[in-house]
């Protein structure tokens, strides 16, 4: 079985500064891998995705993340936030065995001023 | 190209009653899912359609949730009868093509229910 873990609930950043919100994942067969963000009162957006080839995966609004196989770990990052940041931020992953997004809890992204 | 819809957005009954949940997917959208999140917890599979099909319905919790997808278009998530724990956010997905793990699956804003 998959399962994700986000390591902090809730990250607080200043405006501008540079953010790195955590996920690791178990998993005993291959797997892709995403980070999907919530707006306030909206649905699930797609920001980017893992299937396969360079590990450093670029999605919209400036955010990055790294695959690590070793680490097992699939870290969002952005070098500077903007108060539109403001969000929760999932960490999934999906084999290509079954349908099913395994996610994390989430985690909830404050932007302070 | 309108996105997922669902309807309500809210809902709020008392334990006991019968809710329905409606999702329109993409327009085109073959795969249709169901997902739910209780409050605090993680977002969890709930089951997956092709058209009018049920491929997996795994997650589903037990029987007083019932799926419906009429002509493969929109789907119904009928739970009957409510209970204090199906109070959430019920979330409906959609995706184009079937590449097992890889395709994009399109989410809409989701119902929140409250069950008093």
């Amino acid at each position: 079985a998959q399962s994700v873990t986000q390591l902090d609930s809730q990250v607080p950043v200043f405006e501008e500064a540079p953010v790195e919100l955590r996920c690791n994942y178990s998993s005993s067969v291959s797997v892709y891998l995403f980070w999907y963000v919530q707006y306030p009162n909206q649905g699930l957006q797609l920001l980017l995705k893992y299937l396969s080839g360079s590990t450093l995966v670029k999605g919209i609004n400036g955010f990055e993340a790294e695959f690590n196989k070793s680490q097992t770990s699939f870290h969002l990052r952005k070098p500077s936030v903007h108060i539109s940041d403001t969000a929760e931020y999932f960490c999934a992953v999906r084999t290509n065995r079954d349908d099913k997004i395994i996610f994390g809890k989430g985690t909830r992204l404050h932007i302070l001023p | 190209e309108a996105g997922v819809t669902q309807f309500p957005s809210h809902s709020v009954i008392e334990k006991g009653q019968t809710v329905t949940l409606r999702c329109d997917p993409i327009s085109g959208h073959d795969n249709l899912y169901w997902y739910r999140r209780v409050m605090g917890k993680e977002i969890k599979f709930l089951l997956h359609f092709v058209k009018e099909s049920k491929q997996d319905e795994s997650g589903m919790p037990n029987n007083r949730f019932l799926a419906e997808r009429t002509g493969g278009t929109y789907s119904t998530l009928k739970v009957q009868p409510a209970e204090l724990e199906d109070s959430g956010v019920y979330f409906c997905a959609s995706s184009q093509e079937f590449h097992r793990g890889s395709e994009t699956q399109y989410f809409g804003p989701g119902t929140r229910l409250l069950v008093l």
